[in-house]
């Protein structure tokens, strides 16, 4: 594996349910990110890691808990969705979380579908 | 005065033909501009960046011109092909905490064969 994957690639989930989004990425950097990206709206961030610890936290609901148990693991824990939470979820990484040359890595990004 | 704004929101062009997609900030503390490109089930990934310094950057047919009193910057794409039909991303930070990345709301661009 190369880069950065992100499973499952879709995920149908009710409201009550809990569940868990998965993201590695293969690329020797030391922070990782998640971004929710709705139709016609601008990516949000969400989160940022940066080695292991969390540095970013956009005011996102509660039912939204990440872990990032090291710096190759990045894990988004659902619970009690709402509809409007249905969007393309994307994990990514870079090197550092400052510095001239800080590209951001996505991954392909699990489609999240509240039912 | 986090926001980035981009236009249009989508773009029809011929094949060979000019793709300008522009892009306009207010934080003037931002000096790092990428843009992004995205296509179909798949992650953005970066295309070409500016830094303030410098008035207009080319990789190939990607060229990013830059107008720092205005705020504005714009993506160009030279000759066109059906290939680069796709969704763009233009984005601003700044440098001592460029992991936050501001994302304007994207251009989906198609290039008609």
């Amino acid at each position: 594996e190369t880069g950065v994957t992100q499973t499952p690639r879709h995920l149908v989930m009710g409201m009550t349910n809990k569940k868990s989004l998965k993201c590695e990425q293969h690329l020797g950097h030391n922070a990782m990110y998640w971004y929710k990206q709705s139709a016609k709206k601008p990516l949000e961030l969400m989160f940022v890691y940066s080695l292991e610890e969390r540095v970013e936290n956009n005011s996102v609901p509660s039912r939204f808990s990440p872990e990032c148990p090291n710096s190759s693991h990045l894990f988004l824990h659902l619970h009690t969705l709402q509809p409007e939470d249905s969007a393309l979820y994307l994990c990514a990484s870079s090197q550092g979380r400052s510095g001239p040359l800080n590209e951001q890595f996505f991954g392909p990004g699990t489609r999240l579908t509240v039912l | 005065q986090q926001q980035v704004k981009q236009s249009p929101q989508s773009l029809i062009v011929q094949k060979g033909g000019i793709s300008i997609i522009n892009c306009a900030y207010e934080n003037t503390a931002f000096d790092y501009f990428p843009w992004y490109q995205q296509f179909p089930g798949k992650g953005p990934a970066l295309l070409i960046a500016i830094r303030p310094d410098v008035s207009e950057k080319k990789e190939g047919r990607f060229t990013i011109s830059f107008n720092k009193s205005a705020k504005q910057f714009s993506l160009h794409i030279m000759d066109s092909q059906p290939g680069d039909s796709a969704t763009y991303f233009c984005a601003a930070s700044r440098r001592d905490s460029s992991y936050k990345l501001i994302f304007g709301s994207g251009t989906r661009l198609l290039v008609r064969p």
